[in-house]
């Protein structure tokens, strides 16, 4: 079975600062994995996702990712954090058409 | 285009009661799913319609949640009758046709959250 763990539960960065959010997977083969954000009261929007192209993976608002398999992890990073940056970030993995969450990543952002 | 829309946003119900939940997929979308995180915990897989057939509902808790699809539009979500444990956000999702190991991602809706007194 395929999973992901975010090693963080809350992240506080402050603006303009660096972001990091840290996610392991463990998975039997190559894996497809997503970083979806959600904002107070919306849904949850997708911010990027790995499906074994370029490791290297750019997503909105300024976010990427990477896909490290020697680590099995797939952090997310931004350069410099913006206030409208603080949401419920959420590593997933897909098996067909199923996705497994992680359990998800605080961030504030102070001003 | 418009996106996954959800109703009723919040509903907050009595223990025994009856709630029906309804999820509007983006138009075309033949994959249908819906999940749901209770409170502090991941958000799990409640199951996944193709058009209008349940292709997995291995993720429904138990018989007193129900799910349909009746012609291949949107899907209704009933708890009858609700329990506290229900509480929680419902989450429903589509996607585009493209089989098992498509990559079309899945677009959300806002949530339901449904509060069990």
């Amino acid at each position: 079975a395929q999973s992901v763990t975010q090693l963080d539960s809350h992240v506080s960065v402050s603006e303009g600062t660096p972001v990091l959010l840290r996610c392991n997977y463990s998975s039997s083969y190559s894996p497809s994995l997503f970083w979806y954000v959600q904002h107070p009261n919306k849904g949850l929007q997708l911010l990027l996702k790995y499906t074994s192209a370029a490791t290297l993976v750019k997503g909105i608002n300024g976010f990427e990712a990477e896909f490290k398999k020697s680590e099995t992890s797939f952090h997310l990073t931004k350069p410099s954090a913006h206030m409208s940056d603080a949401a419920e970030y959420f590593c997933v993995v897909r098996s067909n058409y199923k996705l497994s969450f992680g359990a998800g990543t605080t961030v504030t952002v102070r001003a | 285009e418009a996106g996954v829309t959800q109703f009723p946003s919040h509903s907050v119900i009595e223990k025994g009661q009856t709630v029906t939940l309804r999820c509007d997929p983006i138009s075309g979308h033949d994959n249908l799913y819906w999940y749901r995180r209770v409170m502090g915990k991941e958000i799990k897989f409640l199951l996944h319609f193709v058009k209008e057939s349940k292709q997995d509902e291995s993720g429904m808790p138990n018989n007193r949640f129900l799910a349909e699809r009746t012609g291949g539009t949107y899907s209704t979500l009933k708890v009858q009758p609700a329990e506290l444990e229900d509480s929680g956000v419902y989450f429903c999702a589509s996607s585009r046709t493209g089989g098992a190991q498509s990559n079309s991602p899945l677009h959300f809706g806002n949530g339901t959250r449904l509060t069990v007194t």
